[in-house]
């Protein structure tokens, strides 16, 4: 099955710095890569996402890039804000119905 | 506006005691879903249900079962809750087949099962 590694686990930047997560998938069939954010008490939100036909897609301060050789697919936010601290959670899937998350990064911004 | 809702939001019961989360969506979606949270290890998927009467198996159903009888409503049910299945859960919904579809979380139900 899928199997689906998160880096980091944890990130701290200040306010203003850019931040990048990436995550790496095994299942050369996956081709939906959706990227969430959770804020306390609530339920993950989906923030981005990109298919296998596409290398990069951007939307204001967030952008995600996939790289389907190395199988590896990041999110970047620039111009970080402290309503941006959250645990982010990347997936993939698509050989199957049942889609694999990463296991979390908590990113966290200092004002 | 569109919403999954899940409830109880909170709960703590004791072991064997049969408990169902219940978990609607007001959205038509096809695809449902149930995962567990736990630290660590990210989001796992339990059950998922691509309409009704059809329904399959996730990563970790052991100990779970669910049921599909109306398109919104999507039930999950512990028939002898055990302290391992103590955890955070999430339904979630999405259009079509579901596993190439963004996904429409519910806010969660916090088990503990003592």
């Amino acid at each position: 099955g899928e199997n689906v590694e998160q880096h980091p686990s944890t990130l701290s930047v200040q306010e203003g710095d850019s931040a990048v997560i990436k995550c790496t998938y095994s299942d050369s069939a996956s081709n939906y890569f959706p990227w969430y954010k959770q804020e306390l008490g609530k339920g993950p939100q989906l923030i981005i996402d990109i298919r296998s036909n596409v290398g990069e897609k951007k939307d204001q301060r967030i952008a995600v890039t996939l790289n389907k050789t190395a199988k590896h697919f990041s999110l970047h936010i620039t111009e970080t804000q402290p309503e941006d601290s959250a645990v982010y959670f990347c997936a993939a899937s698509g050989g199957s119905y049942i889609p694999t998350f990463g296991r979390g990064t908590s990113l966290i911004v200092h004002p | 506006e569109a919403q999954v809702t899940q409830n109880p939001r909170y709960l703590i019961t004791v072991t064997g005691k049969k408990l169902t989360v219940t978990c609607s969506q007001n959205m038509n979606h096809e695809y449902m879903s149930w995962y567990r949270q736990d630290p660590g290890l990210g989001l796992r998927q339990i059950y998922y249900s691509m309409n009704v009467e059809v329904t399959d198996k996730g990563d970790v159903p052991e100990g779970y079962k669910v049921s599909r009888k109306e398109k919104r409503n999507f039930p999950l049910i512990l028939e002898s809750p055990s302290p391992n299945q103590t955890s955070l859960y999430f339904c979630a919904s999405s259009s079509g087949s579901g596993g190439n579809q963004p996904q429409h979380f519910g806010d969660g139900t916090r088990l503990s099962i003592l």
